[in-house]
């Protein structure tokens, strides 16, 4: 069965210090792979995604993930962290082969302490 | 490109009363449509999913009576909360999925807060 573990449920850290955020997966075949950010009482906002080729990639507010297959991971990373970067964080994985349904992880709260 | 609205942002009710919420797929054409439910502090969980001209399917556990989903044209679905009791209230988000390259992702709306009284 597919599911999404991210095993933080909280983290903290110095405004200026690096973060990286864990995301596990269980799927089947190749998985489309996304990190989203929420902010309070705020809708979803894509960070970054993965669908194939180059395992590392770059998305917004200078963030990026690694896909590593041999390990199911794609770990949300930034050198840098913000006070602005607070919010909750979310992993999904895309399951193709049911209809586009995503599979979301529990979360990780991102607290940023000055 | 890619946006999803929804309508309203935020609407309180009292009980026993039906409430509806739009999602609407504003620059692309949504073939199927998803609608989560959020409560505070928690993951998002799938509700249903509803393909174009077709009924929802909705996830083990949701009641298909409570909340109705219409999803009559590529651009607008909507989910109806039909008699609203307050363990209702919660914040309920949409997204939409496409065509072609699009159909690997699914765009969010900004969410709902319902509250039920």
């Amino acid at each position: 069965a597919q599911s999404v573990t991210q095993p933080d449920i909280h983290i903290t850290v110095s405004e200026g210090a690096s973060l990286e955020l864990r995301c596990n997966y269980s799927y089947g075949a190749t998985p489309y792979l996304f990190w989203y950010v929420q902010s309070p009482g705020q809708g979803l906002q894509l960070l970054l995604k993965y669908f194939s080729g180059d395992t590392l990639v770059q998305g917004i507010k200078g963030f990026e993930a690694e896909f590593k297959r041999s390990q199911s991971s794609f770990n949300l990373r930034k050198p840098s962290v913000h006070w602005s970067d607070a919010a909750e964080y979310f992993c999904a994985v895309g399951a193709m082969g049911t209809g586009n349904q995503f599979y979301f992880g529990t979360g990780t709260s991102l607290t940023v302490i000055p | 490109g890619a946006v999803v609205s929804q309508h309203p942002s935020r609407v309180i009710c009292k009980s026993g009363t039906s409430v509806k919420i739009e999602c609407r797929s504003l620059d692309f054409q949504a073939t199927t449509m998803f609608w989560y439910r959020q409560f505070p502090k928690q993951s998002l969980m799938l509700m249903a999913t509803s393909n174009e001209g077709s009924k929802a399917t909705y996830e083990q556990g949701v009641e298909k009576d409570k909340f109705l989903i219409n999803h009559a044209s590529l651009t607008l679905s909507t989910l109806t909360v039909t008699s609203a009791h307050p363990e209702d209230s919660s914040f309920y988000i949409c997204s939409a999925s496409g065509t072609g390259s699009g159909t690997k992702e699914q765009y969010f709306g900004p969410g709902t807060r319902l509250t039920v009284t």
